[in-house]
């Protein structure tokens, strides 16, 4: 049984670009969250998907948008990218009224 | 809001030993998830241990314990007989669980470091 995938592994950008992010949540998961975690620092929430839907929103800007697909996989999409966008970023996923969530080994996104 | 604080930012223990990394959480919630995740260099996050709040026993995973005093806000993960493979960032974290679109709330981690 596959766990949370992520692609890519690793990503580097120019300043001004815009950027996708994928992941496939665990088998059986139909909730996507993503995370954005500097460099020595505990991860932020970005935004959460259920059912297609963005639920939840954490303290990110519009540039920061999202998308869950039919089979629950999601994308997390980032334009006019920052410096300070240089981060790892994580997926999670779990099952319905979750009580823990299963992350993705993560997109180390550099922007130059 | 949730807040969750990790007032050690860095910790070492010899191999064999036991360790104690401390967590604070702030919430105004009576029914909530509290986690220890490891994110070992590897970088993958990895659920080591899980706290319901309307249990009273504290949660134990072979050589990881928890000590969960709820009045007190307080979370610290235990780690017993020390290994190598334990050297990662331990991030306490909270979860409401009122409905299914809840986040994960980590605090800033702990960097522990066991010495052979």
């Amino acid at each position: 049984d596959a766990g949370v995938t992520q692609s890519p592994t690793h990503l580097i950008k120019t300043r001004g670009q815009q950027v996708t992010l994928r992941c496939s949540p665990k088998s059986g998961h139909d909730t996507v969250s993503w995370y954005q975690q500097a460099l020595g620092q505990g991860p932020q929430f970005i935004f959460q998907y259920y059912e297609e839907e963005e639920r939840q929103r954490g303290n990110f800007p519009d540039r920061f948008s999202g998308h869950q697909f039919p089979n629950y996989s999601s994308e997390l999409n980032v334009n006019a990218l920052l410096l300070g966008d240089s981060a790892l970023y994580l997926c999670a996923s779990g099952p319905g009224l979750a009580r823990e969530q299963y992350f993705g080994p993560g997109t180390r996104l550099t922007v130059t | 809001a949730q807040t969750v604080t990790q007032s050690q930012p860095e910790m070492s223990v010899q191999e064999a030993e036991t360790v104690t990394l401390s967590c604070t959480y702030d919430t105004s919630e009576n029914n909530y998830y509290l986690f220890w995740y490891k994110q070992p260099p590897s970088r993958q996050m990895i659920l080591v241990i899980r706290q319901e709040a309307y249990k009273q026993q504290n949660a134990t995973e072979n050589r990881f314990s928890v000590n969960f005093q709820k009045a007190a806000k307080s979370f610290s993960l235990k780690i017993s007989d020390s290994q190598l493979g334990d050297t990662a960032m331990y991030f306490c974290a909270f979860m409401k669980p009122k409905t299914s679109y809840d986040k994960v709330i980590f605090g800033p981690g702990t960097s522990l470091s066991v010495i052979p």
